[in-house]
């Protein structure tokens, strides 16, 4: 079965702290792979996107790296701050028969981060 | 540009009932999607549009409609409105096919949050 797992199901970190949220999944053939981050009572919002070739991807103190042979993904936050409070959700592409695509969403890490 | 607007921002249905969620994009993107966000749960694609006059069902289209007539607007009907239909939808926008590649970006819109009692 195609699915996403992400870990932890929520976190509470220190400002100024690093941070790994997990991503693992099981889904194949494997097109691509995307972080997002969602504020509350917002829609998602693209961090980063990785192929399969692809080992490591940053986007300003975001670091999303991925292990295709183990079907692993981790999004590191470093020097956390308060707006980085959110969710986080990875995104898997499922390349299906037919050469279209489905998207299977994990159900997000949520991240506060205290003063 | 305004990106991807929905309205309403909040709804609270009876059972029966029915509405109109709408959303309009100014990005002149091809591809908008629907999507429902349950508590606890990964998003779950409803239905998607290609083109103004294509549309096609995602994975939960049950108990919704759509429709495209132009670019800009894709607005996701309830005919008969029932609890298990009480979640947030966000609509999203892009380019081009979202998950074929990795520069063709999906832009989302605020939600709608939506009660049915």
């Amino acid at each position: 079965k195609n699915q996403v797992e992400q870990s932890p199901q929520s976190l509470i970190i220190l400002e100024g702290k690093n941070c790994t949220l997990q991503c693992n999944y099981t889904v194949s053939p494997f097109s691509n792979l995307r972080w997002y981050k969602q504020d509350t009572g917002r829609g998602p919002v693209s961090l980063t996107i990785m192929t399969f070739s692809e080992n490591t991807k940053s986007n300003g103190r975001y670091t999303a790296t991925l292990d295709a042979d183990t079907k692993q993904s981790s999004l590191h936050i470093t020097a956390s701050q308060l707006s980085d409070s959110a969710s986080y959700i990875c995104v898997v592409t499922l390349t299906l028969t037919s050469g279209t695509y489905k998207y299977i969403f994990g159900t997000g890490t949520r991240l506060k981060v205290l003063a | 540009n305004a990106g991807v607007t929905q309205t309403p921002k909040f709804r609270i249905l009876k059972i029966g009932q029915s509405m109109t969620l709408q959303c309009t994009q100014d990005m002149n993107h091809n591809y908008m999607y629907w999507y429902r966000q349950d508590p606890g749960m990964g998003l779950k694609l409803i239905y998607y549009s290609v083109g103004a006059g294509i549309t096609d069902k995602g994975e939960v289209p049950n108990g919704y409609n759509v429709s495209r007539s132009t670019t800009e607007d894709f607005p996701l009907r309830l005919e008969l409105a029932a609890p298990s239909q009480t979640s947030v939808y966000f609509c999203a926008s892009s380019y081009s096919n979202w998950a074929s590649g990795a520069n063709n970006e999906q832009f989302f819109g605020p939600g709608t949050r939506l009660t049915v009692l």
